[in-house]
């Protein structure tokens, strides 16, 4: 049971690069969620997904697009990544009142 | 909009010291409160959940309360030690399951 997984867990683009973040959970969990942290910041979602082929903005979506074909995995993508991109995403998974976080992934645009 | 404050920002305390940490919120309409601890570079460990039917809960020497009725938590530390030393994070989850986060108490517990 490896819980929430993230790949990769470090990354550095160039600006105006393309690239996908996924997240694995083996909980068979409906709920998944993408966050962003910045250095002194709490966590801030940026989208999430209450069901297998469902997704939802949060509170800065902007930059990004996510899906969820498989009830197991959460993509998210940045299409045309920015310096302001740079920053900690962390994936969770939930079934309802409880999320479970993934270890993160450390992303820098350069 | 809910918005979470953490006080203090920053803390440094002596080892064996009790220590609060404070979570403000501005809307009641909570459906629980957790506390998490990050150490750095690390991912967020989950330490207390409190439902929002609930006044507190204990974890060893931890304990959490929620006032609803104030808008306020409070994570207690008893008798610190060095290992304590991360940075402390209180969310709320709003009742469409959506966590929102507090920027964090950042706690060093000196040997």
């Amino acid at each position: 049971n490896a819980g929430v997984t993230q790949t990769p867990k470090f990354r550095v683009l160039k600006t105006g690069q393309s690239m996908t973040l996924l997240c694995a959970q083996d909980m068979n969990h409906e709920y998944m969620y993408w966050y962003r942290q910045d250095p002194g910041m709490g966590l801030r979602l940026i989208h999430y997904s209450v069901g297998e082929g469902t997704t939802a903005k949060g509170e800065v979506p902007d930059g990004y697009n996510v899906s969820r074909l498989k009830k197991q995995n959460f993509l998210l993508g940045l299409e045309s990544a920015a310096p302001s991109q740079t920053s900690v995403y962390f994936c969770a998974s939930g079934r309802d009142y409880e999320q479970y976080f993934g270890p993160g992934t450390r992303l820098t645009v350069t | 909009k809910q918005e979470v404050t953490q006080i203090p920002a920053a803390l440094s305390v002596p080892e064996g010291e009790n220590l609060v940490l404070n979570c403000s919120f501005t809307d009641s309409a909570i459906y629980n409160l957790q506390w998490f601890r990050q150490d750095p570079g690390k991912g967020l460990t989950s330490l207390l959940l409190i439902q929002s039917s609930q006044r507190e809960q204990t974890s060893g020497r931890l304990n959490a309360s929620l006032d609803k009725s104030s808008g306020r938590s409070t994570l207690y530390i008893a008798a610190s030690q060095p290992g304590d030393s991360a940075t402390y994070l209180c969310a709320f989850m709003d009742s469409s399951y959506k966590l929102i986060f507090g920027s964090g108490t950042r706690l060093l517990v000196r040997p």
